[in-house]
């Protein structure tokens, strides 16, 4: 299994471009999530996913998108990039129903830089 | 609002000395979690602990948990330089369906010979 992956693993990005940062896990998790993490801040989460075809906002969800067209993928879009939005992008998983006990799996990471 | 305060945020150890790491939250929760990023790497799940007294160890690495005073320990045992990292708590702010974590800080721990 690859766990979770993430493409791309770096990127610039200028004032007001676009973009989709690509989250895929192998694992039938039915739970995905996109954190960004910032020196000092710690992990904050961006948005998630309980499942194929739903998203929720998390504590810092201005300025991304979502979506989870397919249970294995979860996308992130930046429609208009600012400098703010530089930082280091994580995406992770986790739950199965069968169970009790689990805990999230993180992917390699994405590092953005917004000029 | 749920808040995870780790503490110390910076921590120097020496080789062979015993330090304990602190996460605290402000909101009833049974599920914590500690985790573990190198240096530009992603995070290593290092322990779950679901429940009040929960007890875990593997190796140099002690966590427990106390629901009631909302707290969590992270203890060191005679560190050695391969536990040098960012450790970092999180707390389940979903009561209970594991599906949303908050983060602290993270602790960054450098073991010097």
């Amino acid at each position: 299994n690859a766990g979770v992956t993430q493409t791309p693993k770096f990127r610039v990005l200028k004032t007001g471009q676009s973009m989709t940062l690509l989250c895929a896990q192998d694992m039938n998790h039915e739970y995905m999530y996109w954190y960004r993490q910032d020196p000092g801040m710690g992990l904050r989460l961006i948005h998630y996913s309980v499942g194929e075809g739903t998203t929720a906002k998390g504590e810092v969800p201005d300025g991304y998108n979502v979506s989870r067209l397919k249970k294995q993928n979860f996308l992130l879009g930046l429609e208009s990039a600012a400098p703010s939005q530089t930082s280091v992008y994580f995406c992770a998983s986790s739950y199965v129903p069968e169970l009790e006990v689990d805990t999230q799996y993180f992917g390699p990471g994405t590092r953005l830089t917004v000029l | 609002e749920l808040k995870v305060e780790q503490n110390p945020l910076f921590l120097s150890m020496q080789e062979g000395k015993n330090y304990t790491i602190y996460c605290n939250y402000s909101t009833t929760s049974d599920r914590l979690y500690w985790y573990r990023q190198d240096p530009g790497k992603s995070l290593e799940s290092l322990f779950v602990l679901l429940s009040n007294g929960a007890v875990k160890q593997e190796g140099r690495l002690m966590a427990s948990l106390d629901t009631k005073a909302r707290l969590s320990t992270l203890h060191i045992t005679a560190a050695v330089h391969d536990l040098s990292a960012t450790y970092f708590c999180a707390v389940d702010s979903s009561g209970g369906s594991n599906y949303k974590l908050t983060f602290g800080k993270g602790t960054l721990l450098t073991v010097n010979p």
